[in-house]
């Protein structure tokens, strides 16, 4: 069975500081994959999502970026944090063309202090 | 752009009772596919139904149903038998499968309380 690992599941860090959040997904083979970002009480926002090693789709221009060096492996990450970087964030993966919706990772709440 | 539209921040229904959340989105897509997920305290978000566009039988999960209406753009979530574990946000997510690609646009959400 496929699962999805996301970590860390708490982060708090200061500004200007930087950011590696990791996601992995298990029992599946190229997989499309997300980042959302949740804020307090709001609804999900796209961030990136990718279709395959190296391909990266940037859906809102942020401090944020991502990569995937390898076919089940999503990484988020910041060079210096900003203030506004707070929130959840979600990594999904969905496979491709079937239209079975998301499978969520737990999430990182991240605070930037 | 595609867009969706939960009208109903917050709800509340007694446990026992039947509670509906409404959805409502904008596509020129004919073919495509609509989910509903719930978000409890723990953020986990989890799947709870599915309905195909093409197929205008409604979906049903157990105390979980769809009303679509595809013409209207509508597709609302009926809980019935609603119990405590019920409340968490809820959100409306169709997968309008841009380009070939599955990008789910979500909904701002409904937060369901259940009242003992």
């Amino acid at each position: 069975s496929q699962t999805i690992h996301q970590w860390p599941a708490t982060l708090v860090q200061p500004v200007g500081s930087p950011l590696s959040l990791e996601c992995t997904v298990e029992g599946t083979s190229n997989p499309n994959l997300y980042w959302y970002r949740q804020a307090a009480g709001r609804g999900l926002q796209l961030l990136f999502y990718s279709v395959g090693i190296g391909q990266i789709s940037s859906e809102v221009p942020q401090n944020l970026s991502a990569s995937r060096p390898q076919d089940r492996q999503f990484i988020l990450s910041s060079k210096k944090l900003l203030l506004s970087d707070s929130g959840f964030y979600l990594c999904a993966w969905s496979q491709q063309g079937l239209g079975y919706g998301y499978t969520f990772g737990s999430g990182t709440r991240l605070t930037v202090v | 752009a595609q867009t969706v539209t939960q009208s109903q921040p917050e709800m509340s229904v007694q446990e026992a009772e039947t509670v509906t959340l409404s959805c409502t989105y904008d596509t020129s897509e004919s073919d495509y596919y609509l989910f509903w997920y719930k978000q409890p305290p723990s953020r986990q978000m989890i799947l709870v139904i599915r309905q195909e566009a093409y197929k205008q039988q409604n979906a049903t999960e157990n105390r979980f149903s769809v009303n679509f209406q595809k013409a209207a753009k509508s597709f609302s979530l009926k809980i019935s038998d609603s119990q405590l574990g019920d409340a968490a946000m809820y959100f409306c997510a169709p997968d309008f499968l841009q380009g070939g690609s599955e990008k789910l646009v979500f909904g701002k959400g409904t937060k369901l309380t259940v009242n003992p």
